[in-house]
């Protein structure tokens, strides 16, 4: 399986809800990402997991929690948006990140992604 | 600070014209550059990086250091091959967790 899969892939909810989206990976990838793409916008990097652990957070607003429960899963949780944060919500993997003794930018593999409104 | 310039937004040529989109970086050190492709309703996709020198769907790129320039080219463009195009950055040394600079993205309109 060389593919990342998204769940759902559209989402519809109310600034009160509480909704999460699903990443899911079977590479056997030790690094995953979350980013958020408007309309005809390049993607912008929310959160890193390296090894399940969080490496990288973009000062994301707190209404987004990730959580990386294996190395395969991805959650992003989402709790009181706001109507701006509606966008194409995609999941990436890659072998793993850079370390300062390995100077590779391994390629990343993204999913299809989620498209969420918030109403 | 980086950054990566891709300084159209929109290109629109005619099938079997010559391509190429354009793409600026601003860094100091050793980044590896990448060219992502976004076809309509698909997801988006690595299409080449510098450090394979491979030519994918006819695409080619050239990292020139000097200018620092990573310019898409093809040949004959195809109806195909309209799509969003992403120039990209990363430096592994200092970009910890493999963060990808993206450039605004080229949008290429092959008409028939």
């Amino acid at each position: 399986d060389t593919e990342v899969t998204q769940t759902p892939k559209h989402l519809v909810m109310g600034m009160t809800n509480k909704k999460s989206l699903k990443c899911e990976q079977h590479m056997g990838h030790r690094a995953m990402y979350w980013y958020k793409q408007k309309a005809k916008k390049p993607p912008e990097l929310m959160f890193v997991y390296s090894y399940e652990k969080l490496s990288i957070n973009e000062s994301v607003p707190s209404r987004f929690s990730p959580e990386c429960p294996n190395s395969s899963l991805l959650n992003l949780h989402l709790h009181a948006l706001q109507p701006e944060d509606s966008a194409l919500y995609l999941c990436a993997s890659s072998q793993d990140v850079s370390t300062s003794g390995r100077a590779i930018a391994y390629e990343q593999y993204f999913g299809p992604g989620t498209r969420l409104t918030v109403t | 600070a980086q950054r990566v310039t891709q300084p159209e937004k929109l290109l629109s040529v005619f099938k079997g014209a010559p391509v190429e989109l354009k793409c600026n970086y601003s860094y100091s050190g050793s980044p590896e550059l990448f060219w992502y492709v976004q076809y309509s309703r698909q997801r988006l996709q690595l299409l080449l990086r510098h450090i394979s020198r491979e030519s994918i769907k006819g695409f080619t790129a050239d990292l020139n250091k000097g200018e620092t320039s990573f310019h898409l080219k093809k040949p004959f463009a195809q109806e195909e091959d309209s799509a969003m195009y992403y120039c990209a950055l990363s430096d592994p040394f200092y970009n910890q967790g493999g963060k990808l600079i993206f450039g605004q993205g080229t949008e290429l309109s092959v008409k028939p």
